[in-house]
């Protein structure tokens, strides 16, 4: 049974940084592309980046780039992301969500997910 | 970017009803590059449909997806109370991996 659990949000003033963690269990980590998808408040689901399994790329949404890095560690099971120069707009509850197939470049779906960790912008 | 455009933004019907759910892609996509979502307040999106008609494990048969190229179908034969939520489609044969805007299925 696979567990995702998110942690690191909180109040953070804008320009700031923030990391955000994500400890996966119940399954082999190292052999599944992980993704982060954040929702605002009352809003749609927004995907954010996408690590593969192995490490060795790394894609994001144009909203973020260049400010937010997605990074895992296999030893501890954990997946990163890492938001810089932090705006209003990237008020959201953040999601790690597991692909659903290993060995897989890209993606094919996100099979499961976790409970979301809250991060606000705000002054 | 490949947008995906989802209609319409609420669904008003009665438990036992047949509900249809659109999504429609900017540019022709792969149909094993499409997924559906389902997601009740308060919780976790969950994956309901695969390669644009697969079942994810323990999805019920009333659930069936359909379609190809630019435009698929979420299909919900008979509504029961706990399929009353939001459905979102999602296309992952292109970086950045889009999502549609979500339609709300409301009981009516």
């Amino acid at each position: 049974q696979d567990q995702l659990v998110e942690s690191g949000g909180g109040v953070v003033q804008p320009g700031r940084s923030l990391r955000l963690s994500c400890a996966a269990s119940g399954f082999t980590f190292r052999n599944y592309g992980m993704h982060w998808v954040r929702q605002a408040p009352g809003k749609g689901l927004e995907w954010v980046a996408l690590i593969y399994y192995d490490g060795s790329n790394e894609k994001y949404s144009d909203s973020v780039k260049g400010r937010f890095t997605i990074s895992r560690d296999d030893s501890t099971n954990t997946l990163y992301l890492q938001m810089n120069t932090l705006r209003a707009e990237d008020t959201a509850v953040y999601y790690c969500a597991r692909d659903r197939l290993p060995y897989y470049y890209e993606s094919s779906g996100l099979w499961s997910w976790g409970q979301g960790t809250l991060v606000a912008v705000s002054s | 970017e490949l947008v995906l455009t989802q209609s319409p933004g609420t669904l008003s019907l009665s438990p036992g009803e047949r509900a249809t759910l659109s999504c429609r892609a900017s540019r022709s996509l792969a149909s094993s590059s499409l997924a559906w979502y389902q997601q009740k307040p308060g919780q976790a999106p969950s994956l309901l449909i695969y390669g644009a008609f697969n079942r994810a494990t323990g999805i019920p048969d009333r659930f069936s997806g359909s379609g190809s190229g630019t435009d698929f179908t979420l299909a919900i034969s008979r509504l029961e109370p706990e399929d009353f939520a939001v459905y979102y489609c999602q296309q992952h044969g292109f970086a950045p991996h889009t999502f549609g805007q979500g339609t709300r299925l409301e009981i009516k």
